[in-house]
C-alpha cells in the first residue's frame, strides 16, 4: 500500500535561518507530488508541483523553493525564512491520471 | 486560469439540520476533475469525492451528497443530519489537464460548526 511521510511535524525556526521540509512517498512510482501551504485560518495554497524528477513548477513567487532529487521525495526548502513563511505545510501525491491525493499530517512552522 | 470559490467561510449549525456547502469554480478546459476534501482538528485533508466534467450525476454516499452542475459551474455539498463529528473544514478543489500533468488548486474552505 502506498503511504508518505512529512517530517518535522513542528518546527520553530528563528527568522533568517534555512529551512528544509521533506517528504516521501512509498509504495507508487512517478507520482506527482505537491507542497501546499495553509495560512492560520485560511485555505491551502498551492506552492509548487513537480510531475517527474528535477521538474517543479512554481505557482507563486515567495521566499520558498523545491526540489525532486529522487522519484518519490519532494523537498521545500528555504534559505532564509520570514515571519510570514509560518503556516501549515502539506505535502501530497497523486497518481498520473489525476486520482485523489492523499495528504502528509502536515508541518506546523513557526518563525520567530 | 483555474479557480474555485467557497464563499462560506464558516458555518455554524446545530446537530441533526441539513446543511450546504457552495463550490462554484472557473475553467477553460473541458476535462477536470472536481474533488471535496474535509480537514478534522488533526490537521490531515481527508479525501471525500471526485467527479470528472463529463459526469453530472449527482451522487449520495450516507449522509453525504454532491451536486454537480456544469451550466452554473457548480459542485455544492450537502451533508443531511449533520452530527458533532462532521465539523471540520471542508475544501473543495479543481484540476485541470496541463501538459505534462495535473495541478490541484483548492478553495479557501468553508468551516463547519456542528453544535450539539
Amino acid at each position: 500500500s502506498q503511504t508518505i511521510h512529512q517530517w518535522p511535524a513542528t518546527l520553530v525556526q528563528p527568522v533568517g535561518s534555512p529551512l528544509s521540509l521533506e517528504c516521501t512517498v512509498e509504495g507508487t512510482s512517478n507520482p506527482n507530488l505537491y507542497w501546499y501551504r495553509q495560512a492560520a485560518g485560511r485555505g491551502l495554497q498551492l506552492l509548487f508541483y513537480s510531475v517527474g524528477i528535477g521538474q517543479i513548477s512554481s505557482e507563486v513567487p515567495q521566499n520558498l523553493s523545491a526540489s525532486r532529487p529522487q522519484d518519490r521525495q519532494f523537498i521545500l526548502s528555504s534559505k532564509k525564512l520570514l515571519l510570514s513563511d509560518s503556516g501549515f505545510y502539506l505535502c501530497a501525491w497523486e497518481e498520473q491520471g489525476n486520482t485523489e491525493a492523499f495528504f502528509g499530517q502536515g508541518t506546523r512552522l513557526t518563525v520567530v | 486560469a483555474q479557480k474555485v470559490t467557497q464563499a462560506q467561510t464558516e458555518i455554524s449549525v446545530v446537530e441533526k439540520e441539513d446543511v450546504t456547502l457552495d463550490c462554484v469554480y472557473e475553467t477553460r478546459d473541458t476535462t477536470y476533475y472536481l474533488f471535496w476534501y474535509k480537514q478534522p482538528p488533526s490537521g490531515e485533508l481527508v479525501f471525500l469525492i471526485r467527479r470528472n466534467s463529463f459526469d453530472e450525476q449527482n451522487e449520495i454516499s450516507g449522509r453525504y451528497s454532491w451536486n454537480f452542475q456544469k451550466s452554473t459551474s457548480s459542485f455544492n455539498f450537502t451533508i443531511t443530519a449533520s452530527q458533532v463529528v462532521d465539523s471540520a473544514v471542508y475544501f473543495c478543489a479543481l484540476s485541470e489537464v496541463n501538459t505534462g500533468g495535473f495541478k490541484t488548486i483548492f478553495g479557501a474552505g468553508t468551516r463547519l460548526f456542528v453544535k450539539a
